[in-house]
C-alpha cells in the first residue's frame, strides 16, 4: 500500500489565485514525520516544511500555509496569491521513527501558475 | 545555491563505460543518500550511508556501487549500465541524530545511457 498519496497529478491556476495541494498519508507508527519539498525544473528538491506527529499546530510562512490533521491523516499545503515562480512539482514525504532515514515520497503534484 | 554539490551536472555514457558521480556536503551531516528519479516520478531511494557505513541498500543492481570515503563525500560508481538507468540521480544529506531533520538535496546529475 502506498504510504503517501497525492491525488492531484497536475493543477493549473492563474496568478494570484489560491491553491491547495493535498497529501494523505498512512502509517501504523505513533511517531512519524511529514515533509513538503518543491522541485523546480532545475531538479533540486527544496525543503519547505517538516512536522512531527505530535505537533498538529498549523503553520504559516509568508504566502505558504500548512494544515496538519491527524484525524484525517492529511498534511495539506496552501499557496495564497500564487505567483509564476511557484510553478514546480511539489512532493509530500513521510518518515517513520523506527527507520527515519527512509523517506516515502508521494507521486508529486505539478503546479502550473499562468500569468 | 544548494549546500549539497553534485558533479557532473550532466553525463552521457555508453553501456560499456565506467564513470562515477560525486557528491559533497560541508554541513557536518553524517547521513548521505543516493536517489534515482525518472521523469514525472518521485525520487526512489537507492542507498543510505550513516556515519560512513552503508545502512540501507534498496536492492540496487550491482552495476551501481556506492562509496563513502569520508563524512563529506559520497560517490556512486557506474559500470555496464543499461538504457533504463537513464535518469536524474540525486544526492542528499541529513543530520543523523535528530529524527525530525529534513534531507537536503543537491541539483542532481542527469545521466543518459546510449
Amino acid at each position: 500500500a502506498q504510504k503517501v498519496t497525492q491525488a492531484q497529478t497536475e493543477i493549473s491556476v492563474v496568478e494570484k489565485e489560491d491553491v491547495t495541494l493535498d497529501c494523505v498519508y498512512e502509517t501504523r507508527d505513533t511517531t512519524y514525520y511529514l515533509f513538503w519539498y518543491k522541485q523546480p525544473p532545475s531538479g533540486e528538491l527544496v525543503f519547505l516544511i517538516r512536522r512531527n506527529s505530535f505537533d498538529e499546530q498549523n503553520e504559516i510562512s509568508g504566502r505558504y500555509s500548512w494544515n496538519f490533521q491527524k484525524s484525517t491523516s492529511s498534511f495539506n499545503f496552501t499557496i495564497t496569491a500564487s505567483q509564476v515562480v511557484d510553478s514546480a512539482v511539489y512532493f509530500c514525504a513521510l518518515s517513520e521513527a523506527r527507520n527515519f532515514n527512509k523517506f516515502y515520497f508521494g507521486s508529486g503534484t505539478k503546479l502550473n501558475v499562468k500569468p | 545555491d544548494t549546500e549539497v554539490t553534485q558533479t557532473p551536472k550532466h553525463l552521457v555514457m555508453g553501456m560499456t563505460n565506467k564513470k562515477s558521480l560525486k557528491c559533497e556536503q560541508h554541513m557536518g551531516h553524517r547521513a548521505m543518500y543516493w536517489y534515482k528519479q525518472k521523469a514525472k516520478k518521485p525520487p526512489e531511494l537507492m542507498f543510505v550511508y550513516s556515519y560512513e557505513k552503508l545502512s540501507i541498500n534498496e536492492s540496487v543492481p550491482s552495476r551501481f556501487s556506492p562509496e563513502c570515503p569520508n563524512s563529506s563525500l559520497l560517490n556512486l560508481h557506474l559500470h555496464a549500465l543499461q538504457p533504463e538507468d537513464s535518469a536524474l540521480y540525486l544526492c542528499a544529506s541529513s543530520q543523523d541524530r535528530d529524527r525530525e531533520q529534513p534531507q537536503h538535496f543537491g541539483d542532481g546529475t542527469r545521466l543518459s545511457i546510449l
